[in-house]
């Protein structure tokens, strides 16, 4: 066990609705980050905050977003969803967000678009 | 040039053999190569990772060799154990851009 939580673990919904997963940090990390993981992409780096704040966009598209809240958890949205959107939705912690910190994963979002 | 390359997709190993995974990199400004091991149904979890100043780490029974002027870093696993049959992945990052950029995994099936 990690330490970082995720919910909901399943997640089915139709095309063009909008959800929204939410992660819950390890105690003491201030950084979150979040990914996407499919069968033919493997695993895309989205997004990080660190205390509250963007830090770094990776390949993100327009109808998703992300915040962080000052209890540090995070909520990554999800809208216009397309079957492509399709995924397993991983949120990882670090006690810094410094590069080369170890990133501890909680057990995904599954996401399945119809 | 961001991209990590990791090879194979998939391996089938015997118990007790070697297995080896590769994965090489155009960006020579990488500076920390993680590995990461992701059981089914289970997030990708740190098993080993090195830095460009040195060659090899070793951990256990699990080795990085690092080649600086190949861009190539592989992960060998001694003894493979059934237990050790998860999906691999390499990882590389650029200090200060606070971004990971991760190799497309490799399965492993180790037969017992």
């Amino acid at each position: 066990d990690s330490g970082v939580t995720q919910t909901p673990k399943h997640l089915i919904t139709a095309t063009g609705q909008r959800v929204t997963l939410r992660c819950s940090p390890r105690s003491g990390d201030l950084s979150v980050y979040w990914y996407q993981q499919s069968l033919d992409q493997g695993l895309q780096f989205l997004i990080q905050y660190y205390n509250g704040e963007e830090r770094a966009k990776g390949n993100i598209l327009e109808r998703f977003s992300a915040q962080q809240f000052p209890d540090l958890h995070s909520e990554l949205n999800l809208s216009s969803l397309e079957l492509g959107d399709s995924a397993l939705y991983f949120c990882a912690s670090s006690v810094d967000g410094l590069a080369g910190r170890e990133q501890y994963f909680g057990p995904g979002t599954r996401l399945t678009v119809t | 040039q961001q991209q990590v390359k990791q090879s194979p997709q998939s391996l089938i190993v015997q118990k007790g053999g070697i297995s080896i995974i590769n994965c090489a990199y155009e960006n020579t400004a990488f500076d920390y190569f993680p590995w990461y091991q992701q059981f089914p149904g289970k997030g990708p979890a740190l098993l080993i990772a090195i830095r460009p100043d040195v060659s090899e780490k070793k951990e256990g029974r699990f080795t990085i060799s690092f080649n600086k002027s190949a861009k190539q870093f592989s992960l060998h696993i001694m003894d493979s154990q059934p237990g050790d049959s998860a999906t691999y992945f390499c990882a590389a990052i650029i200090s200060g851009t606070y971004k990971y950029i991760f190799g497309t995994g490799t399965r492993l099936k180790v037969l017992a």
